[in-house]
């Protein structure tokens, strides 16, 4: 079946902690994309990605990171300089970036921090 | 600037009884609305893109409408299985996707 993943469900982490969290599409989308979801914000977007190898910085990129090195990946790290990291974390995939296509969006990562 | 805002926050219905929600924008090119429904704690699950104003689509209970300014998300004889957050977000001109905060419905028997 093509889609979307994301892991883990659930993460815990202490502060000062860097986490990263992974997602994963079968799809053969180029375009992929990072959201964080807090209650009543609605979706901000983090990073996002057009083709392997390059990734440009979203709304709230401050803290974040992220990789492009194959198609099917792009996993983002939470770093300890993200002040506020507990939240919703969704990924999602595109055929291609640019406004036009349809985003398919994995189930998402709820990331808290202790 | 590119804006999204959806309305209202959140929507009370019976079984049965119809309504619409509302997802205003203001972009200087649209390149495409999209409507998702979301269910607590799961990720957004597309439910219809629109690219020009006049353009309708529909799937079962829902019917999506398009005009220059904002887009209606009507739901017809709503039973609480429909009961979600439904989210619009926008595709602008430059490429950017900006989401509104959506409207939660809650359907009752």
């Amino acid at each position: 079946d093509g889609g979307i993943t994301q892991s883990p469900k659930y993460l815990f982490r202490k502060e000062g902690q860097n986490v990263t969290l992974s997602c994963e599409q079968n799809l053969n989308h180029d375009a992929m994309y990072w959201y964080r979801q807090d209650p009543g914000q609605g979706l901000r977007l983090i990073y996002y990605s057009q083709i392997v190898n390059d990734f440009q910085k979203g709304d709230i990129a401050e803290g974040y990171s992220v990789s492009r090195e194959k198609k099917e990946s792009f996993p983002l790290t939470v770093t300890s300089a993200q002040k506020n990291p507990t939240a919703f974390y969704l990924c999602a995939s595109a055929p291609r970036a640019g406004g036009t296509d349809t985003q398919y969006f994995g189930p998402g990562t709820r990331l808290t921090v202790l | 600037e590119d804006q999204v805002t959806q309305s209202p926050e959140a929507l009370r219905l019976q079984e049965g009884e119809s309504s619409s929600l509302n997802c205003s924008y203001t972009v200087s090119g649209l390149r495409g609305l999209f409507w998702y429904r979301q269910d607590p704690g799961k990720g957004p699950e597309f439910l219809f893109t629109l690219y020009s104003a006049g353009e309708e689509k529909e799937k079962e209970r829902l019917k999506a409408t398009l005009t220059k300014k904002e887009s209606f998300l009507h739901i017809t004889a709503p039973k609480p299985e429909d009961s979600a957050t439904y989210l619009c977000e926008m595709g602008g001109s430059q490429g950017n996707l900006i989401f509104g905060k959506g409207t939660k419905l809650s359907v009752k028997p």
